[in-house]
């Protein structure tokens, strides 16, 4: 399978736990995004890399949330301290980069893992 | 913030009859997206029309889009009980990276 993949796909902790997330997106894409989903909503982004670098987090992205790509091919979303409030699906996407043909790639979505914050 | 409206939230239709979802967005864009996601495969992409294209199609599918009434809409044709899952438009922003905004999704429902 080359799609991308999430892992775990279930997480359930307690609150004020440290959870971890991993996302190995497709392997020649050059572009992960991070996005969230509650339920009965759209995903909303979080944050975004080309290739090892962060690029940009969104404001939802709170001091208790950090994301790594450190090789530029798998991704880590770490939060800290978890709140019930974060309890939520996770999604990772991957997508190629822009060319001269092509100004605009649809994304990949792994998945997802699912968070409960008991 | 979510800055994608669909309408209707919640759609049910018999199957083989046609289906018809509705987007609007707040920004100027170059492309559209429409994904679906249902709990079997995730969210996957469907269809993607550019600014300067009206019309689409893909199989089923056909998306318009209005950029200056900033709507788009999806229809699927001789719907499918394969086709009961959520369908969400999606846009990038005109500069920047490829970071999508959602819409708040339809729920087709398909009856056997």
């Amino acid at each position: 399978d080359t799609g991308v993949s999430q892992d775990p796909r279930h997480k359930i902790t307690k609150r004020g736990q440290n959870v971890t997330f991993r996302c190995d997106p497709i392997s020649e894409h050059n572009r992960l995004y991070w996005y969230r989903q509650t339920l009965g909503q759209g995903p909303e982004f979080l944050t975004y890399f080309q290739n090892e670098a962060q690029l940009e987090k969104s404001r939802l992205l709170s001091d208790r949330f950090s994301a790594e790509r450190p090789k530029g091919s798998f991704s880590t979303l770490e939060i800290q301290r978890t709140e019930q409030g974060d309890s939520a699906m996770y999604l990772c996407a991957s997508s190629s980069p822009r060319t001269l043909q092509r100004d605009s790639y649809e994304q990949y979505f792994g998945p997802g893992t699912r968070l409960t914050v008991t | 913030s979510q800055q994608g409206e669909e309408d209707p939230q919640a759609l049910s239709i018999q199957e083989g009859e046609n289906a018809t979802m509705n987007c609007s967005y707040k920004t100027s864009i170059n492309n559209l997206q429409w994904y679906r996601q249902n709990s079997g495969r995730g969210l996957v992409h469907l269809i993607l029309i550019r600014s300067n294209e009206r019309e689409k199609h893909s199989g089923r599918l056909r998306v318009t889009l209005d950029t200056s009434k900033k709507s788009s809409s999806l229809l699927i044709t001789a719907s499918r009980a394969a086709d009961t899952a959520s369908y969400f438009c999606a846009y990038p922003p005109l500069f920047g990276n490829e970071k999508l905004t959602f819409g708040t999704g339809t729920r087709l429902t398909i009856i056997p």
